[in-house]
């Protein structure tokens, strides 16, 4: 059975940093990846989609990268601003479904 | 832009009333799927379709049906609703086929069962 596990759970860093969110996955046999963004009370926003095929994709100032064979991906936030605050979400699709991480909940303080 | 609608964005019912929860999307895409949001317990999948009249049990399926008559629409039922269904109801859809398209979600429906 796949699971997937994120951390830290929880990450408060200084305005400007760059960080790196981490998410680990069981079972290497997935079809893609993604990383989302959910604000406080509110729906999931996707941010990135890495296909099984592929090993990182960038918008902005993030970049994610999988590697499928040893069952990780990283979330990488570069010069990290206060509006990026938010729980960040990654969940593999297996099979017909995504499996989903519990998540990072990350504070930017100005 | 792509969008998701949830009927309500926040919902109080009593034990024992049947509840609908309706999701739209206006993208035309195949798959939907409804999932509930509990902490510590992160997103489970409730039920998903791939078609009209379509449906696939999720992981927790147990006190919920489901119901699909138009492409754009996947209605989420509680039957006889209970406490333990307190919780964050989110709907998303994606593209067919499976793996190539990411998942678009709406922005939830936090019901309470009193």
């Amino acid at each position: 059975k796949q699971e997937v596990t994120q951390i830290p759970a929880a990450l408060s860093v200084p305005e400007g940093e760059n960080l790196v969110l981490n998410c680990s996955f069981t079972d290497s046999a997935i079809y893609n990846l993604q990383w989302f963004r959910q604000d406080p009370g509110k729906g999931l926003t996707s941010l990135l989609l890495i296909q099984s095929s592929q090993r990182e994709q960038t918008s902005g100032r993030l970049n994610a990268s999988l590697d499928k064979s040893s069952g990780r991906s990283t979330l990488y936030i570069a010069a990290s601003q206060p509006g990026d605050s938010a729980t960040y979400l990654c969940a593999v699709e297996d099979t017909d479904k995504l499996i989903f991480g519990t998540g990072t909940r990350l504070q930017v303080f100005p | 832009d792509v969008k998701v609608t949830q009927s309500s964005r926040y919902l109080v019912k009593r034990t024992g009333e049947k509840v609908f929860l309706e999701c739209v999307q206006d993208m035309d895409h195949e798959n939907m799927f409804w999932y509930r949001q509990d902490p510590g317990l992160g997103l489970r999948l409730i039920y998903f379709s791939y078609d009209v009249k379509m449906k696939e049990k999720g992981d927790i399926p147990e006190g919920y049906s489901v119901s699909r008559e138009k492409k754009e629409r996947f209605s989420l039922i509680l039957e006889s609703a209970s406490t333990n269904q307190t919780s964050m109801y989110l709907c998303a859809s994606s593209l067919s086929p499976q793996g190539l398209h990411e998942q678009f979600f709406g922005p939830g429906t936090r019901l309470t069962v009193l």
